[in-house]
């Protein structure tokens, strides 16, 4: 089976670094994704790391270890606007070659003035 | 470019009765993925299409169905609706059926079932 699992809840001030830590358990682990969705809206594609390391896209960053089951999303200079559910994924190929992109349950950040 | 549209945004159904959803992906996309997300929970995947062939299903009940068109459009079929079916349904699409990390999504119909 596959797993992954993130903090619910996290605040943080605007301006402010925060850090969304993704641990996950898989079979035919490829890489670990990033999305981002604001309240009621579509969520959206933000990052996609296959190999070990740092990957850096603007105010935002993703790390991934593939030693340690475990990635993270790095929010630089927070801003109101980045008040939104953050969502790690992994494919799952537990049923051949067909695999399906598998949803963390989420981590709302809520900034702060 | 259009992104993926889905239709109705809301649907309000009782007990028992049948929703249809429908989702239209981005131009050139084969893929088709089905995504439901109950209030305040993550992203649990219900079906995947890619050329009009069901790839792979989720953890759902048969009543939960769905087909891919000729032009890659889909539908999600829910029979015998119960309320815990109520939730934003999420449709996304893709370029290509094989291994593919970046899913553009809809903004979703959101199922009330009374």
């Amino acid at each position: 089976g596959q797993s992954l699992e993130q903090p619910s809840e996290v605040t943080a001030v605007e301006g402010a670094i925060v850090q969304i830590n993704c641990t996950y358990q898989t079979s035919g682990f490829y890489g670990l994704s990033w999305y981002q969705q604001h309240d009621g809206g579509a969520p959206t594609f933000l990052s996609y790391n296959a190999l070990d390391g740092l990957e850096e896209t603007g105010r935002f960053s993703s790390f991934l270890s593939r030693s340690d089951s475990y990635g993270y999303l790095l929010l630089q200079e927070l801003q109101m606007k980045d008040s939104a559910s953050y969502f790690c994924a992994v494919r799952d190929h537990g049923s051949g070659n067909t695999g399906k992109l598998i949803f963390g349950q989420g981590t709302t950040l809520q900034v702060k003035p | 470019e259009a992104g993926v549209t889905q239709s109705p945004t809301h649907l309000i159904k009782t007990r028992g009765q049948q929703a249809t959803l429908r989702c239209s992906p981005i131009s050139g996309h084969t893929s088709v993925y089905w995504y439901q997300q109950a209030l305040g929970l993550g992203l649990q995947f219900l079906l995947w299409y890619d050329e009009g062939e069901e790839r792979n299903r989720g953890n759902f009940p048969p009543r939960f169905s769905g087909r891919q068109f000729p032009n890659y459009s889909s539908e999600l079929n829910v029979n015998a609706l119960e309320l815990e079916d109520s939730a934003l349904y999420l449709c996304a699409s893709s370029e290509e059926g094989r291994v593919n990390e970046k899913l553009f999504f809809g903004s979703g119909t959101q199922l009330s079932v009374l």
